[in-house]
């Protein structure tokens, strides 16, 4: 069936090091992938995006590319703050059988970045 | 991109009671979905808000314990019923702008079932 898989948490890290935040998914046909990210206390908001294969998306310094060969959309940042603490959530939206779209949400994984 | 509010924030209740959540979208939008997340878990979605018509529930959840209306294209509420322990979760509230768009998530209510 359709999935999402996320390197379980937390990660902790040290200010200003490279953050990588693993997903891979199973999908039938042509998904789209989002990273959503959660604050303490608050919903789910999108961080980024990509529509096909080899896209990259990005913001706010965070970085996945959609690579179909080996169904990943890892989450990278070159340099993670304390504000980036958060938990993180990968995505897959899919056309689904009954011609509706649908999300899938992974489990998330909580970052802890210490000062 | 949407802004969704909802209410209340938290709330403590007793066993069998039941609780209203309303959803407030601050634009007109296709769709809204309920979504439970229990604590350290992911999302599960418990049913899609059909505007006019009776919601579409996910496996495992039923309209008599979580009651869903939406009388327009902007508010949803969601009744969790006859409450027990095991459904103290955080409730969101989302949204999507079209079918295959992103989707948009409400701060969430905290609910504690004593």
């Amino acid at each position: 069936g359709n999935s999402v898989t996320q390197m379980e948490g937390p990660v902790t890290l040290s200010e200003e090091a490279f953050l990588t935040i693993n997903c891979t998914y199973t999908a039938t046909g042509y998904p789209s992938l989002f990273w959503y990210v959660q604050y303490p206390g608050e919903g789910l908001q999108l961080l980024l995006k990509a529509t096909k294969a080899d896209d990259k998306g990005s913001n706010k310094g965070f970085e996945a590319t959609y690579r179909k060969e080996t169904t990943s959309f890892h989450l990278e940042k070159g340099s993670v703050q304390v504000s980036d603490s958060a938990v993180y959530f990968c995505a897959l939206l899919l056309l689904t059988t009954s011609g509706t779209y649908k999300y899938i949400f992974g489990t998330g994984t909580r970052l802890k970045v210490l000062a | 991109s949407a802004v969704i509010s909802q209410k209340p924030s938290r709330d403590i209740c007793q066993r069998g009671t039941s609780l209203t959540i309303q959803c407030q979208v601050d634009s007109q939008v296709t769709m809204m979905f309920w979504y439970r997340q229990q604590p350290g878990q992911s999302l599960t979605l418990i049913a899609t808000a059909n505007q006019g018509s009776e919601a579409t529930y996910e496996s495992g959840f039923v309209i008599d314990k979580f009651p869903i209306s939406r009388p327009n294209l902007t508010f949803s509420t969601l009744t969790v019923s006859n409450m027990s322990p095991e459904d103290s979760s955080i409730y969101l509230c989302s949204a999507r702008g079209g079918p295959d768009g992103p989707q948009h998530f409400g701060d969430g209510t905290r609910l504690s079932i004593l």
